[in-house]
């Protein structure tokens, strides 16, 4: 499995203004996603990050809202714009590796709490 | 649109007991399953996949797929108070995109 790791791990935003979390592996990976977890839910697919390209969205994200570049097979971003309490979350970054289609691996998030 | 169905709980087992976790899934074509366990504050962590029909054992961990009946199912033998957390089911479809549709997740109390 890829070691994951995911800045910054927590933060307290004010409305308005926009976050950016960093997600680096330590491996080539195929695939790299990016969840969101509100409390007491399951994942929510925000979107797939598209090495070069642009990223992939599920129904309901959009890329004003929620920016993701991908530069490299180890390196994503996510920024989250314009932040309103309800995207107080947790953010979790995910891959996939060429060795395990399907099976997903998960960053250790980051708790966001927007006042 | 695809569905995975666990029950929410929490499922309350006592140390030692077997603890059965199940999951159903609407999509007829999906041929992967995974298991994740996910510990109140941190991120989910793969324990199982299982690809075919019948059981896959590891360790404490036995997953039972049933694709007749659109299945899946984790048993924890001698289930230990560190047993304690969330388990989400995850199901990926056949051919597709290599993204999985994760249940609710169902969680565990192993009491001493």
């Amino acid at each position: 499995s890829a070691v994951i790791s995911q800045k910054p791990s927590r933060d307290i935003c004010q409305r308005g203004t926009s976050l950016t979390i960093q997600c680096q592996v330590d491996s080539q990976v195929t695939m790299m996603f990016w969840y969101r977890q509100q409390p007491g839910q399951s994942l929510t697919l925000i979107a797939t990050a598209n090495q070069g390209s642009e990223a992939t969205y599920e129904s309901g994200f959009v890329i004003d809202k929620f920016p993701i570049s991908r530069p490299n097979l180890t390196f994503s971003t996510l920024t989250v714009s314009n932040m309103s309490p309800e995207d107080s979350s947790i953010y979790l970054c995910s891959v996939e590796t060429i060795h395990s289609p399907y099976e997903q691996y998960f960053g250790p998030g980051t708790r966001l709490t927007v006042t | 649109q695809k569905e995975v169905e666990q029950n929410s709980g929490p499922l309350s087992v006592p140390e030692g007991a077997i603890a059965s976790l199940n999951c159903t899934y609407s999509d007829r074509g999906s041929q992967s399953f995974f298991w994740y366990r996910q510990y109140s504050g941190k991120s989910p962590e793969l324990i199982m996949s299982i690809y075919s029909n019948g059981d896959k054992e590891d360790g404490r961990f036995t997953a039972q797929l049933n694709k007749a009946s659109q299945y899946v199912s984790l048993l924890i033998r001698d289930s230990q108070p560190s047993d304690s957390a969330t388990y989400l089911c995850a199901v990926t479809e056949a051919g597709g995109s290599y993204i999985p549709t994760f249940g609710r997740g169902t969680s565990l109390i192993v009491h001493p």
